[in-house]
């Protein structure tokens, strides 16, 4: 498989659940990203890791608790989620050099919380 | 901060009507300008994007022109095919800084009829 992988495409919750979202990259990347995306709001940058470091983490609630084991993998795990959490949940990955790098992203995961 | 705005959609064109995205930023110095386009059920794929003022972007018919003096990066093509429907995102990268990170705006979503 080439490109940024999501699973699963679909994802449906209770509040006191416990989930995982993965994303895995094939293209030799050393960056990684978690974006949500939520009706008629910008993008918004979840967490960055580069070089399997936690590079940002944009005051996203501690429900929300990133892992990168590898600069292949990024993951994305939930709990005690809100409805207000639901959207579509984009990793996207680059080759970060000196700041350039164009991001190729994954398909998404659309989370429904219930 | 540095942001990002765009019309607000959605744009409802004729097949092989002229298309205009219009978009807008604010940023200190000089940062890298991209639009990304999503396809229904897929993730954002990078359509063009300027690097410095005065360039221009162009990809599939598509142009945008990077112009420091009003901060903006419209999006323009002559003539739009039923294909072109899609969500639009402006986004920028920030000059400096060590994670390449996106800022994006809104999204513009693009119905074309036949």
């Amino acid at each position: 498989e080439t490109g940024v992988t999501q699973t699963p495409r679909h994802l449906v919750m209770g509040m006191t659940n416990k989930k995982s979202l993965k994303c895995e990259q094939h293209l030799g990347h050393n960056a990684m990203y978690w974006y949500k995306q939520s009706a008629k709001k910008p993008l918004e940058l979840m967490f960055v890791y580069s070089l399997e470091e936690r590079v940002e983490n944009n005051s996203v609630p501690s429900r929300f608790s990133p892992e990168c084991p590898n600069s292949s993998h990024l993951f994305l795990h939930l709990h005690t989620l809100q409805p207000e959490d639901s959207a579509l949940y984009l990793c996207a990955s680059s080759q970060v050099v000196r700041g350039k790098g164009g991001y190729t992203f994954g398909s998404g995961t659309r989370l429904t919380v219930v | 901060g540095d942001s990002v705005t765009q019309m607000e959609g959605p744009v409802t064109l004729s097949e092989e009507a002229f298309l205009t995205i219009n978009c807008t930023y604010t940023a200190t110095g000089y940062p890298s300008l991209f639009w990304y386009v999503q396809y229904p059920g897929e993730g954002l794929q990078l359509l063009l994007k300027a690097t410095k003022a005065d360039d221009k972007g162009s990809n599939k018919g598509f142009e945008a022109t990077y112009r420091k003096e009003t901060t903006s990066f419209h999006l323009e093509k002559g003539s739009v095919q039923v294909s072109d429907s899609a969500v639009y995102f402006c986004a920028l990268r920030p000059s400096g800084g060590a994670t390449n990170k996106l800022i994006f705006g809104t999204g513009t979503l693009l119905a074309v009829q036949p």
